[in-house]
This record gives structure tokens, sequence and C-alpha cells, in this order.
């Protein structure tokens, strides 16, 4: 089956480091991956987009990369604040075109 | 304000009770979605609709019901015959494009206790 995972374990790293979390799919080729980031006890915020057919896609001081060989995104936040703490969750379109998410990664950037 | 709504919070009932979790958006979407998070896990798909007075099963669908009368509204109910009905619930809702890529705006959660 399709499937969309994430490390469960929390990433804690130091303000001002860049912080890179990782998705890999496995069972399918997704046309698009989203990131979001969700606060605890809140829903998620969209972030970026990326399609199948683009390497890398930038906003401000977050990017993203997709590797259809390696079948896995990368998630990059630079200089990070502990303002950037929360837990990301990656998401690719299934076959019904509807979002599957992963599990998400927890980041937290200590002062 | 543009945006998503979600009512209650929180909920809590009984084992055995129906419950109905409020939905409402006014970003003139057309397709809305149900979602249940559990601790550590993914957002799982429960039911989604892609046009009013039309609702498809999502992945676990097993125990809820939905309906779509109004373009604007989008309720879940918690039947009974959900065995482990305990979660966060999250809705959302996108204005889905030809190649159906749209971000997708979820409302601020319902967190529902059943004891």
């Amino acid at each position: 089956s399709q499937k969309i995972e994430q490390n469960s374990e929390a990433l804690n790293i130091q303000e001002g480091k860049t912080a890179t979390l990782t998705c890999n799919y496995t069972n399918y080729s997704p046309a698009y991956l989203q990131w979001y980031r969700q606060d605890p006890g809140r829903g998620p915020v969209f972030l970026l987009l990326i399609r199948e057919n683009e390497k890398e896609k930038r906003k401000e001081r977050l990017k993203v990369t997709f590797d259809t060989t390696l079948k896995q995104s990368l998630f990059h936040i630079t200089a990070s604040q502990p303002a950037d703490s929360a837990t990301y969750l990656c998401a690719a379109n299934n076959a019904g075109n509807m979002l599957t998410f992963g599990g998400g990664t927890r980041l937290m950037v200590k002062p | 304000d543009g945006g998503i709504t979600q009512s209650p919070k929180y909920l809590f009932r009984k084992e055995g009770q129906n419950v109905t979790l409020s939905c409402e958006q006014n970003l003139n979407h057309d397709a809305m979605y149900w979602y249940r998070q559990d601790p550590g896990q993914g957002l799982r798909l429960i039911y989604y609709s892609q046009i009013v007075n039309d609702f498809q099963k999502g992945d676990i669908a097993e125990g809820y019901s939905v309906s779509r009368e109004k373009k604007e509204s989008f309720p879940l109910t918690v039947t009974s015959a959900q065995k482990n009905p305990t979660a966060f619930y999250l809705c959302a809702s996108t204005q889905q494009g030809a190649s159906g890529s749209y971000e997708q705006y979820f409302g601020p959660g319902t967190r529902l206790t059943v004891t």
C-alpha cells in the first residue's frame, strides 16, 4: 500500500542551525508533495508544495527538495529560530488524488 | 475574516452516544474533508465531499457519517458504532484545480473524548 514515512523521533537543534526533515514514500510515485506545520492542539498550516518535475522549491528560510529516484523529499529550515519549533507534516497525493499524510516530525529549536 | 471554524474545541461524551462535530468555511471552497489524528500518527481521511449533496468515504469511514447540504457546511457525526472515537478531529477545505494539487486549509480541530 502507499505509504508516507517521516522520522517519528523529535529533531533537536540549536538556534541558527539548519534543520533538515525527511519524508520517504513507498509503493507509488506521487505527482506532488506538500509540507505543513502543526502547532500543538491546532490544525496544520500549509507551507510549500513541490511537483515531481521540480527539484527544489524555496520560500524565505524554507527549502524543499523532491528526489524521485530516492523517493524522498527533504525539508530545510535555515537559520532556525525557537519559533520554528513545531511538528512538520509531509503529504503526497495518492491514487484517488486525495492526500496521504506522514506521521510528522517534531522539531525543537533550542536558544 | 476568511477561514474554517470548528466547534466545539473540546467535546466529552459517554460511550454509546452519537455526537456531531461542526465544520463551517467561508472560503467558497468546493471540496471539504474530515480527518482523524491520533497521537504520533498522520492524519487519516474519514470522509470527503467535492460538491454539495455528494460525499465519499475515505480510508476509515466506518462508524462515521456526514452530510453536505450547503457549500459552507460539512458536519461529521461520530456514531456509537465507532469503536475508538476518542481522537483529534480536523476539518479541511480546498479549491481544487484540474490537477487537484491545491493546498488544504484546516480548521482548529475538535478534541473528542468518549468515556
